[in-house]
This record gives structure tokens, sequence and C-alpha cells, in this order.
């Protein structure tokens, strides 16, 4: 009865550093989604997808790598931490692209120094 | 891209008092959702609306999907101390390349007991 996993819950990096943000999920959902939240953005999407070896960009992409060789997990990789990735990260997931049914993770608080 | 305008930004309330909470959007959705954050946890669900002018409750929690597909509203009546947290608006298409949620940029609720 997990739902969506994330790790670490809280991270510190210097700039320059690379980190791999983790998340599994075990309701077997085709969906996957990680998205960052900043004070007074709301939540923008990072990267989607949609099945196990298909993924695609979402609204803020740059900077961030993933790919999804299960349906499982899904990680998203930081190449070289800038500050301006700063943020506390969400992965969700969902039965299905469209599908409302968003389970949300609890966050990972990346601090990038 | 699409953007939701949410409103107010944040609100501090007495205990007991009623809250109203809005969503507009430059273009038309199919779906209107509403999530809830509480502090150092991810979004949960509270209300998903599918269809133009449907009203739905849930406990003390009324939403509307507006008539126009642009927009939505989200009431809480009689508010309590445990109301507290962030209040996302969340907008879904279906189909083609869309299907993901846009999120809007939270109202922040206080409540005073």
């Amino acid at each position: 009865n997990a739902g969506v996993t994330q790790t670490p819950k809280f991270q510190v990096l210097k700039t320059g550093q690379s980190m791999t943000l983790q998340c599994a999920q075990d309701m077997n959902h085709e969906y996957m989604s990680w998205y960052r939240q900043d004070p007074g953005m709301g939540l923008r999407l990072i990267h989607y997808s949609v099945g196990a070896g298909i993924t695609d960009q979402g609204e803020v992409p740059n900077g961030y790598n993933v790919s999804r060789s299960t349906t499982e997990d899904f990680p998203l990789r930081l190449l070289s931490a800038a500050p301006s990735q700063t943020s506390v990260y969400f992965c969700a997931s969902s039965y299905a692209r469209g599908s409302f049914g968003y389970t949300f993770g609890s966050g990972t608080r990346l601090t990038v120094v | 891209g699409q953007q939701l305008n949410q409103s107010p930004q944040s609100m501090f309330i007495q205990e007991g008092e009623d809250v109203s909470m809005n969503c507009t959007s430059s273009s038309i959705f199919n779906t209107w959702l509403w999530y809830k954050q509480d502090p150092g946890e991810g979004p949960v669900l509270l209300i998903a609306l599918y269809k133009a002018g449907e009203l739905t409750s849930n406990g003390r929690l009324t939403a509307q999907f507006g008539i126009t597909r642009k927009d939505s509203f989200l009431n809480i009546s009689a508010s309590i101390p445990s109301d507290v947290g962030i209040y996302f608006c969340a907008g879904l298409n279906y189909g083609g390349s869309q299907g993901n949620l846009i999120f809007g940029k939270g109202t922040k609720l206080s409540v005073k007991p």
C-alpha cells in the first residue's frame, strides 16, 4: 500500500554536482510525471512518461533527464545542478495519461548551493 | 502554453467562516480538478468536475465547473483549523498532445481558531 515513493526527502547539492531523484509506484500505473514546485509558481511539469520506454518533455525540461525502463520506476536526473534548480520536486502517477486520478509522492526538497 | 489564474493568492480567515476561491483560464478544459496540499506533503485530490455547469460537493467542499469551460470555483463552508493548506486548481484536456494536468499557482489558506 505504498503508493508513490520518493527518495530522498531532502538533499543539498553543490553547483555542478549530479544526482538522481528516485520515484517508484506499486499501483501498476502507466503514466508517471515529475513536477517542480516553487513559491508562487504552483506545480510545473518537467517530464512525463506514458509507459515503459516512452518519455516526453513538459513545460520546464531544461537541465533534467528522465528514463523509464520499468513500469514502476521513473527517476529524474540532474546532470549538473544549478541554484535555479532549488525547488521541491514531486512525482505523480496515474492509470493512464489523461486520467485525473493522480497520486502524488510526498516530495523531495532540493537545495543547490 | 495554457495558463491558469487562481485567486486569491492567500486568505486569512476565522474558524467558522466560509471560503471562496476561483480559477480562470484563457482556454477551455474538459475537466477541472481541485487539490489540497498539506505542509510537507504532495497534493491530494479533493473534487473532480467533468461537465460544464456541473456542481459537485464533497462534505463541506463544493466546486463548480464554469459554463464557459474556462473557469471553476471552490467553496469551503464553516472552515476548521485542518482546512489550512494550499489549494490548487488544475485543468485537463484529453487526447492528442494534451492529457497532462495544468496547475494554478495555488491559494494558501490560513484559519485562525
